[in-house]
């Protein structure tokens, strides 16, 4: 089945330590992708996104991730985390439905907890 | 300015009732979208309407009926709940469901519990 796999449940950091957070997804053909982050008891919000041209895409807080179309990933890295960086982050992919309009399929989520 | 709004922010109710939430966005979109988060936080598509007109229904139960008045609203009705209809309900809107390259950005949230 078509998916999007997040590698990790959960990630304990320290702060300062360094991030990465895996995505592969199974779908062929072009698809645009996107991290969300979720802080507790929030909405989701966009972290960055690729659509095309470079793959190695920059957000916000620091954020960046990259495309390696070769290997249907799309992993997020940060240098250094902080203790605010504590949250869920969700992994997309966006791709056209039979319908003829697209949407996004989730990852089941990385809980990342920072500790000060 | 809230982009995506919805009520109520907490919805708690007995099995069996009936109950409804409403989503609003400002942004001028043409499609919304309802997703679920479960216990698990694992969020899935439920329904997406582009400008009124039903264009995802990835195979929810009947006692689920989102309703469209106008591009700007789109509310979801469940009838006869059930427990395993707790979780959190997400709204969300983009530009044009079928334009390529496009975010979608959602609201705050309705989290549910069905007791």
């Amino acid at each position: 089945a078509q998916s999007v796999s997040q590698h990790n449940h959960h990630v304990i950091l320290s702060e300062a330590a360094s991030l990465e957070l895996g995505c592969n997804y199974s779908y062929g053909g072009t698809v645009n992708l996107f991290w969300y982050v979720q802080y507790p008891g929030q909405h989701l919000q966009l972290l960055l996104k690729y659509f095309s041209g470079d793959p190695l895409v920059k957000g916000i807080k620091g954020f960046e991730a990259e495309f390696i179309k070769s290997k249907f990933s799309f992993n997020l890295r940060k240098p250094s985390v902080q203790w605010s960086d504590t949250a869920e982050y969700f992994c997309a992919v966006g791709r056209y439905m039979n319908s003829g309009y697209s949407t996004l399929t989730f990852g089941k989520g990385t809980m990342l907890l920072v500790s000060p | 300015d809230t982009a995506v709004s919805q009520t109520p922010k907490y919805l708690v109710t007995q099995m069996g009732n009936d109950k409804s939430i409403k989503c609003e966005q400002n942004l001028g979109h043409d499609t919304m979208y309802w997703y679920k988060q479960d216990s698990k936080k694992f969020l899935k598509i439920m329904f997406s309407y582009n400008n009124k007109e039903l264009i995802i229904n990835e195979t929810v139960p009947n006692r689920f009926s989102p309703k469209s008045p106008d591009k700007a609203h789109l509310n979801l009705h469940i009838n006869s709940l059930e427990l395993g209809d707790s979780a959190v309900y997400f709204c969300a809107s983009s530009v044009r469901g079928g334009a390529w390259q496009e975010t979608q950005y959602f609201g705050p949230g309705t989290r549910l519990l069905v007791l």
